[in-house]
């Protein structure tokens, strides 16, 4: 499976962006790039996926380069429930549903 | 609530002995996935099922195994407990068909098992 470099943590003041890069050089043509989160003592969350265009939902937008070798994870306001570790992965179309997780990145948010 | 149900929450046991954690997927999912997070290790998967039919295995030891049942529910049974097996066990349930790249997984709220 093709892997993912994240940075280990961001931090971020409340109500403003956050802007979470993921590198995947090695990413072939039909792999999906999944977003999920894990706030502390919960199971990990579904926050976004896409394939090549832009994705927006109630959650986040998910920026994916033109060549797809990097993602961006965009929160739009950020809050205090938003601190946790969120993980970038790779998601081939016809794998029967792994899902690898890295160490991800752990987002601070200071009020 | 995200629709997966684990039971038990919490599960404290001696070394040598063997458990059950229970999974129930979300409602119209075929596919259940076992996870494992201890401290050091980061989220690990172990095996998951699709319909009854074991689909993937990842690093789970002779020790456990797992299966998934008619109703679609799912056990992970552990036995010959060591003190490092004590981590938080998480379930995930997706819809599972082929072409599941972009299936999302939604996962339950875990079993966290302490081992003395």
């Amino acid at each position: 499976d093709a892997k993912t470099t994240q940075p280990n943590s961001m931090e971020s003041n409340e109500e403003e962006p956050v802007h979470l890069p993921c590198n995947h050089s090695t990413i072939s043509g039909t792999d999906y790039i999944h977003w999920y989160r894990q706030l502390p003592s919960q199971g990990p969350e579904y926050v976004i996926h896409g394939l090549t265009s832009n994705v927006n939902n109630r959650m986040a937008s998910l920026a994916i380069a033109e060549d797809r070798k990097s993602s961006t994870l965009i929160l739009h306001r950020a809050t205090l429930r938003d601190a946790a570790v969120y993980y970038c992965i790779l998601r081939p179309f016809s794998s029967w549903g792994k899902l690898q997780f890295g160490a991800g990145t752990q987002v601070v948010v200071t009020p | 609530d995200s629709g997966v149900t684990q039971t038990p929450k919490h599960l404290i046991t001696a070394t040598g002995q063997r458990v059950t954690l229970r999974c129930s997927p979300r409602s119209g999912d075929l596919s259940v996935y076992w996870y494992q997070q201890s401290l050091d290790q980061g989220l690990q998967f172990l095996i998951q099922y699709y319909n009854g039919e074991e689909r993937a295995k990842g690093n789970i030891l002779e020790r456990f195994s797992a299966q998934q049942f008619p109703d679609l529910h799912s056990e992970l049974n552990l036995s010959s407990l060591e003190l490092g097996d004590s981590a938080l066990y998480f379930c995930a349930s997706s819809p599972g068909q082929a072409g599941a790249g972009a299936n999302v997984l939604t996962f339950g709220a875990g079993s966290r098992l302490t081992v003395l």
